[in-house]
């Protein structure tokens, strides 16, 4: 069965700056694809950026990046000049690739906190 | 283009009641999947449908179940409730493959 594992329940920073958020996983699928999704005190899991695991170039939008390493099957989320907005539980998740009965595996979450 | 709805956002029950849960998904989505939300057990998988047939399901009591309509509206049902079923339960629709799923904001159950 697949497991994904985030060994840090908090992170703070500092308004501004650069944090990593770490994910690790275990599998011995070959297709499958990675998320982090944000959850902010509203509730809703929003989709922050996704990676499918066949592409070797690490996923960017805006401010968030990933630094995918397959065979460490490590998938870390880098937010750069984090905003208040920002502070949030921080979900990594991961998804069988192919067709059929699909779900989302997920980690234990990190809580971001962003200090004016 | 309206995101997943799910009604109510809050659920208060008693011990050994029954309780639906409602779930419309994205326009073109036939995939929805329920996940109930812990602080104990974090994030765990429910079941998931696609085109009104359950295709995968968590390892959950048979007191959860769910169905899906034929216009892809989802309802989970849960019998005899107890109080550890008090959760956040999450729905989710998807299009597939790298497209991941879009949630709603779920309901909050609470049972007493």
């Amino acid at each position: 069965a697949q497991t994904v594992t985030q060994s840090q329940p908090e992170m703070s920073v500092q308004e501004a700056e650069t944090v990593t958020l770490s994910c690790t996983y275990d599998t011995s699928e070959s297709d499958y694809y990675l998320f982090w999704y944000k959850q902010p005190p509203s509730r809703q899991m929003i989709l922050v950026i996704r990676q499918e695991a066949y592409k070797q170039q690490n996923a960017t939008e805006n401010r968030f990046s990933v630094n995918f390493q397959k065979a460490a099957k490590s998938f870390s989320l880098k937010i750069s000049d984090s905003q208040l907005g920002d502070a949030a539980m921080y979900f990594c998740a991961y998804r069988r690739g192919g067709g059929g009965a699909q779900k989302l595996v997920f980690g234990q979450g990190t809580r971001l906190t962003i200090n004016p | 283009k309206a995101g997943v709805t799910q009604t109510p956002r809050y659920l208060i029950k008693t011990r050994g009641q029954q309780v639906t849960l409602s779930c419309s998904p994205i326009s073109g989505h036939r995939s929805v999947s329920w996940y109930q939300q812990t602080p104990g057990q974090g994030l765990q998988f429910l079941f998931e449908y696609f085109s009104e047939t359950q295709r995968n399901k968590g390892n959950f009591p048979g007191r959860f179940s769910g169905r899906q309509f034929s216009n892809s509206r989802s309802e989970m049902n849960v019998s005899t409730l107890e109080l550890g079923d008090s959760a956040l339960y999450l729905c989710a629709s998807s299009a597939g493959g790298v497209y991941g799923y879009t949630f709603g904001s779920g309901t909050r159950l609470t049972v007493v």
